[in-house]
């Protein structure tokens, strides 16, 4: 049981390039989130999915994409980065039966570390 | 808007025992979490509280008042290990959980 994973774990873009994030878990959650963690910054929330083939905007959703094709993938793009978009990037997925904290505990992936030059 | 506040940093010394505070102004609540953030890892979960009260947790304990809008983590017997962020969040009227930026534990021998 991997629970979440993110690939990669670390990436160097020049302004204007253009990458996808993966993320990956395997406790068949229907929630699933993008944050970005900032120094002196709580996480701000990106982009989310309530379940497979839907999305929605959090927080910060300006610069990003995402999709969700499969439960168990969901993908963040930046089309253009840019070096305000230097930051770490976590994966989380929430969402199982019951009540109480285990319907909502969010589980992370490990992060990307993303460098914007 | 919506607001989570809590101490920058704080300093404790092993064997002793810390409170760390936590304050919010959120549009609706479903419930508020504390997660531990080694450096350079994710976040984990640590405590859940809806209720108010104390939720006790071996050496870690919660506390909830949500008419002061106010929750603590308190930890004993601190450890080296300990030293870590410690991130309050709380879930809004839309189940999205809105984060404090985190209290950076540095425990000393």
């Amino acid at each position: 049981n991997a629970g979440v994973t993110q690939t990669p774990k670390f990436r160097v873009l020049k302004t204007g390039q253009s990458m996808t994030l993966l993320c990956a878990q395997d406790m068949n959650h229907e929630y699933m989130y993008w944050y970005r963690q900032d120094p002196g910054m709580g996480l701000r929330l990106i982009h989310y999915s309530v379940g497979e083939g839907t999305t929605a905007k959090g927080e910060v959703p300006d610069g990003y994409n995402v999709s969700r094709l499969k439960k168990q993938n969901f993908l963040l793009g930046l089309e253009s980065a840019a070096p305000s978009q230097t930051s770490v990037y976590f994966c989380a997925s929430s969402g199982t039966s019951g009540s109480g904290p285990a319907a909502y505990e969010q589980y992370f992936g490990p992060g990307t570390r993303l460098t914007v030059t | 808007g919506q607001n989570i506040d809590q101490p920058t940093e704080m300093t404790a010394t092993e064997g002793a025992i810390v409170q760390i505070n936590c304050t919010y102004q959120t549009s609706g609540f479903n419930g508020l979490f504390w997660y531990q953030q080694h450096a350079g890892e994710a976040p984990t979960f640590l405590s859940y509280n809806v209720l108010d009260g104390l939720e006790e947790k071996g050496r870690f304990s919660s506390f909830l008042s949500r008419s002061k809008g106010y929750s603590y983590l308190l930890l004993k017997e601190l450890q080296m290990k300990d030293s870590a962020s410690y991130l309050c969040a709380v879930m809004d009227s839309n189940y999205q959980l809105i984060w404090g930026a985190g209290t950076k534990l540095i425990i000393k021998p």
